[in-house]
C-alpha cells in the first residue's frame, strides 16, 4: 500500500500564476481533505472532498478551489497566487464514516516568489 | 470556537528522559482527538487517537496521551525519549461531524539532547 501520495513534491511559482497540486488517497480512503501549513504553524483546512464534491470548505478564498475525481484522487488549485500562499500543502485521506483515522501524505511545498 | 493549544513551543530533553507535552482543546461537541508527527520537510503520522472508551491511549513509538475531560486536556507522554523522537509534535480536534476537519495546534519542538 503506497499510502497517500501527494505531486510534486516541490514547486515555485511566480506571483500571479496558476498551480495545480495532486493528491492520491490510501488505497480504500474515499475522503480526501487539503491543508495548508505555513512555516512555524499548524496545518490549517482548506476543504475536503467527498463523492466528487466539496462538502466542508475553511476559511480560505475563492481562489482555492479542488476537484475529485471518480477514482478518489484529487487536485487542489489555486489561482492568482500571493507571496502569502507559500506553505506545505498536505492531503489527506480517510475512509467515510465515524471514528476513521486520517493519514497525511508528505505534502507539496510550494514557493512563491 | 474550536482551538487547540499547545503551550510550549519548544522542549529540550535528555535522551532517556521522561516527556510530556502538553495540549487543551476548546471544542463544542465531544471531541475526538490527536496526536502527529512531523519530522523535517515531512508530512503528519499519527502518533495515537482518542475516540472513545478508555482515556489513557496507548500509540506507536512508545507514546502514550490521557484524555481528561475535566481539564480539556490530552496530553502526550513519554516515558524515555529516544534521539529519533526529536521533531515536531502536533495535537489535533475534530469530530465526526466534520470529518477531516481536523483543528490543529501550532505544535512543540522536541530536541534531544545526548
Amino acid at each position: 500500500d503506497a499510502g497517500v501520495t501527494q505531486s510534486p513534491t516541490h514547486l515555485i511559482k511566480t506571483r500571479g500564476q496558476q498551480v495545480t497540486l495532486r493528491c492520491s488517497p490510501k488505497s480504500g480512503h474515499d475522503t480526501v481533505s487539503w491543508y495548508q501549513q505555513a512555516l512555524g504553524q499548524g496545518p490549517q483546512f482548506i476543504f475536503q472532498y467527498y463523492e466528487e464534491e466539496e462538502r466542508q470548505r475553511g476559511n480560505f478564498p475563492d481562489r482555492f478551489s479542488g476537484h475529485q475525481f471518480p477514482n478518489y484522487s484529487s487536485e487542489l488549485n489555486v489561482n492568482a497566487l500571493l507571496l502569502g500562499d507559500s506553505a506545505l500543502y498536505l492531503c489527506a485521506s480517510r475512509r467515510q464514516g465515524e471514528g476513521t483515522e486520517a493519514f497525511f501524505g508528505q505534502g507539496t511545498r510550494l514557493t512563491v516568489v | 470556537a474550536q482551538s487547540v493549544t499547545q503551550p510550549d513551543i519548544h522542549i529540550t530533553v535528555s535522551e532517556g528522559a521522561s516527556l510530556e507535552l502538553r495540549c487543551n482543546y476548546s471544542y463544542g461537541a465531544t471531541p475526538y482527538l490527536f496526536w502527529y508527527v512531523q519530522s523535517p520537510g515531512q508530512g503528519l503520522q499519527l502518533l495515537l487517537k482518542y475516540f472513545s472508551g478508555d482515556t489513557l491511549v496507548q500509540g506507536i513509538k512508545g507514546f502514550e496521551a490521557e484524555f481528561k475531560r475535566s481539564q480539556s486536556s490530552f496530553n502526550l507522554r513519554k516515558p524515555s525519549v529516544h534521539w529519533s523522537d526529536a521533531a515536531e509534535y502536533f495535537c489535533a480536534v475534530g469530530a465526526v461531524n466534520t470529518g477531516n476537519q481536523f483543528y490543529f495546534g501550532t505544535g512543540t519542538s522536541l530536541t534531544v539532547i545526548p
